[in-house]
């Protein structure tokens, strides 16, 4: 089974920084990564798929790139509506795996 | 516009069973995958089990394997979990999710609570 970890765990910057988040998994997936945001109380939300297509809606901030076993989700200009967990999850085999979550907190 | 709605959560003993059901609408069910996602309190997603879009294929996190069942019913727009030998462990929100078994998810529903306790 493939191992996703994501790091940070946490972080906190402030409204206008670049903000990046790592994902990797323990073997190759290709460009089968998708990213989410789950904001509290709230059912996660499709930002990213194939590591780097845009969702429909999804503001042209949020940028993913990687491929293989490396991939990173960078948020270019953190807004206070950006408060949330995000997750990575792999879609190239399964059973399928969530990353961890990275909680984004704004200062 | 694309609705998921999960019900059948509920409390249940150490050992019992549970049936969750997801009522698709607004898109045409039997093009696509389907998928049951939990989360419990606190925690981050676990992907539990995924069915293709005939029902013909099934794939299951290790965790459950052997004590949950996916299925769907085309005809009705219905996904299905039924959750047997219960555990503690299991105590989550219960969310399904538009996309199959190597897939990602683009719909989610409200989600239905399941808690294992005595």
């Amino acid at each position: 089974d493939i191992q996703m970890t994501q790091s940070p765990s946490s972080l906190s910057a402030s409204v206008g920084d670049r903000v990046t988040i790592t994902c990797r998994a323990s073997q190759g997936i290709s460009h089968y990564l998708a990213w989410y945001q789950q904001k509290p109380g709230k059912v996660p939300k499709l930002l990213i798929s194939a590591a780097s297509t845009l969702q429909s809606g999804v503001p042209s901030r949020f940028i993913g790139s990687g491929s293989g076993t490396d991939f990173t989700l960078t948020i270019s200009s953190l807004q206070p509506e950006d408060v949330a967990t995000y997750y990575c999850q792999e879609y190239n085999s399964a059973p399928l795996t969530f990353g961890p979550g990275t909680k984004v907190d704004v200062k | 516009e694309v609705q998921l709605v999960e019900s059948g959560g509920g409390v249940v003993r150490p050992g019992g069973s549970l049936r969750l059901s997801c009522a698709a609408s607004g898109f045409s069910f039997d093009d696509y995958g389907v998928t049951w996602v939990r989360q419990a309190p606190g925690k981050g997603l676990e992907w539990v089990a995924g069915i293709n879009w005939n029902g013909a294929s099934t794939a299951y996190a290790d965790s459950v394997k052997g004590r949950f069942t996916i299925s769907r019913d085309n005809a009705e727009n219905s996904l299905y979990l039924q959750m047997n030998s219960l555990r503690a462990e299991d105590t989550a929100l219960y969310h399904c999710g538009r996309g199959g078994i190597t897939y990602y998810f683009d719909y989610w529903g409200q989600g239905t609570l399941v808690t294992v306790s005595s």
